[in-house]
């Protein structure tokens, strides 16, 4: 399953909203339980990933709730409700029906 | 608190074996799967494949004949190896904990070490 995402750079100012999009080759959706297996991950600088979002829209523990993700089938977005400085990074969507892949990643940068 | 750390030689000659170690500390690694991630310079993320202890394996097909991946669980380590690397091999690799037990659950990558620079060169 290959996994696009646009842009591919993102810069933001403080305070305000950021959106990341990524399209899947094929629906992510699972019929026999209903649960879209799309996760977001952010890579801050010189950093290891961390998982911010998985199965579409439930926040991993400890992050703020100005990070959502939403969307459905091949389609999904990744929104910063306000940006903070702490937000620079490059964010990942993975997805995870069939063995693991990646987007090419978003990379947001402060204005 | 779980804690990843990935150890092993930071160069490797072209078509030797690369060897890694993903030591785990703060918790039991029998419950779960555990996943090695790579990311080239400068680019993204290619997942490699994961191991639970009971011996299931997966691979991402593009490598599958290159890697072997062990545990041992009373030292809490799970292990890489890459064969006939080559300059392509080059990336830094991590080690990951799948959330969970189950099928999907298990992919949720919810702890990641702070990765190893491996370099293939002669």
């Amino acid at each position: 399953i290959v996994l696009t995402q646009t842009p591919l750079s993102l810069p933001v100012t403080p305070g305000e909203p950021a959106s990341i999009s990524c399209r899947s080759s094929q629906s992510l959706l699972n019929g026999d339980d209903g649960n879209t297996y799309l996760d977001w991950y952010l890579q801050k600088p010189g950093q290891s990933p961390q998982l911010l979002i998985y199965t579409l829209s439930s926040r991993a523990s400890g992050v703020p709730d100005r990070f959502s993700g939403s969307g459905s089938g091949t389609n999904f977005t990744l929104k910063i409700s306000r940006v903070e400085a702490e937000d620079v990074g490059v964010y990942y969507c993975m997805q995870r029906i069939e063995f693991p892949t990646f987007g090419p990643g978003t990379k947001v940068e402060i204005k | 608190q779980v804690q990843l750390q990935e150890s092993g030689p930071g160069l490797v000659k072209p078509s030797e074996t690369l060897s890694l170690t993903c030591t785990v500390s703060g918790g039991s690694i029998s419950s779960y799967y555990w996943h090695w991630i790579r990311q080239p310079p400068g680019k993204g993320l290619e997942w490699i494949g994961s191991f639970f202890h009971s011996g299931g394996t997966n691979f991402s097909p593009s490598l599958k004949s290159q890697v072997t991946m062990s545990i041992d669980t009373s030292k809490n380590e799970i292990y890489l190896k890459l064969s006939l690397v080559t300059a392509a091999d080059t990336a830094v690799y991590y080690c990951a904990r799948g959330a969970s037990s189950s099928w999907f659950g298990s992919r949720r990558l919810d702890y990641w070490g702070q990765g190893i620079l491996v370099t293939v060169s002669s």
